[in-house]
């Protein structure tokens, strides 16, 4: 299957660096993901990483893959207030006859707090 | 447009009902998908067209649920009947190739009551 597991909750104070965490099953994932949805917005695409890299670093965020263990990090440097929000990992898996198929996370929802 | 937009972003209506649910995608991009989102989940995959065409439409739950792409641009998701099981955020991504990263709108929260 295309699982992909993410803890539910992350409590981090402000100015400190938050680590979100997730696991994935399919091993045919050419992309990895983390989108990130605010309280009654669409998802927006904070960043992505190719199956064959092992890091890729944008601006204060910082995305390393493990693909050996399925594992993807995002790492938010300097977390602010702003940053509070439901963050979702999600894989592009190959499904057969040219398809491929984003399955998502349940979430992860960041509180930054004062 | 500068993103994918939805409309309408708020959708209340009665069980029974019939409800549209509109996607207008990223200029260019040729592939569109539809998600359902229910709270505190992820999204999950609804329909998937290229162009005019519905290449997969696996994740729909029922054949109340039928959504077009009449000029490969605008789509439409369709609810016939509606239960109060369909509430949720129906969320549209578009993409310029199959499997290019995936833009998503705003979503609309659907309420059946």
């Amino acid at each position: 299957g295309e699982d992909v597991e993410q803890s539910l909750f992350l409590s981090v104070r402000e100015g400190d660096s938050s680590v979100i965490n997730c696991t994935y099953t399919d091993s045919s994932s050419t992309y990895l993901y983390w989108y990130k949805q605010e309280p009654g917005a669409g998802l927006q695409l904070l960043t992505y990483i190719f199956s064959n890299m092992d890091m890729k670093q944008d601006q204060r965020l910082t995305v390393l893959l493990n693909k050996k263990d399925k594992h993807l990090s995002l790492r938010i440097a300097d977390t602010q207030t702003g940053d509070s929000a439901i963050y979702f990992c999600a894989e592009n898996g190959y499904r057969g006859s040219n398809d491929y198929k984003l399955s998502f996370g349940a979430g992860t929802t960041v509180t930054v707090r004062a | 447009g500068a993103g994918v937009s939805q409309t309408p972003s708020n959708k209340v209506t009665e069980k029974g009902k019939y409800v549209e649910l509109r996607c207008d995608p990223i200029s260019g991009h040729t592939a569109l998908y539809w998600y359902r989102q229910s709270l505190g989940q992820g999204p999950e995959f609804l329909i998937y067209f290229q162009g005019t065409g519905a290449a997969d439409d696996s994740g729909l739950p029922n054949d109340r649920f039928f959504a077009v792409r009449p000029e490969g641009s605008v789509s439409t998701l369709k609810i016939q009947r509606t239960e109060r099981g369909d509430s949720a955020v129906y969320l549209c991504a578009s993409s310029l190739l199959r499997a290019d990263t995936q833009y998503f709108g705003p979503g609309t929260r659907l309420t059946v009551l």
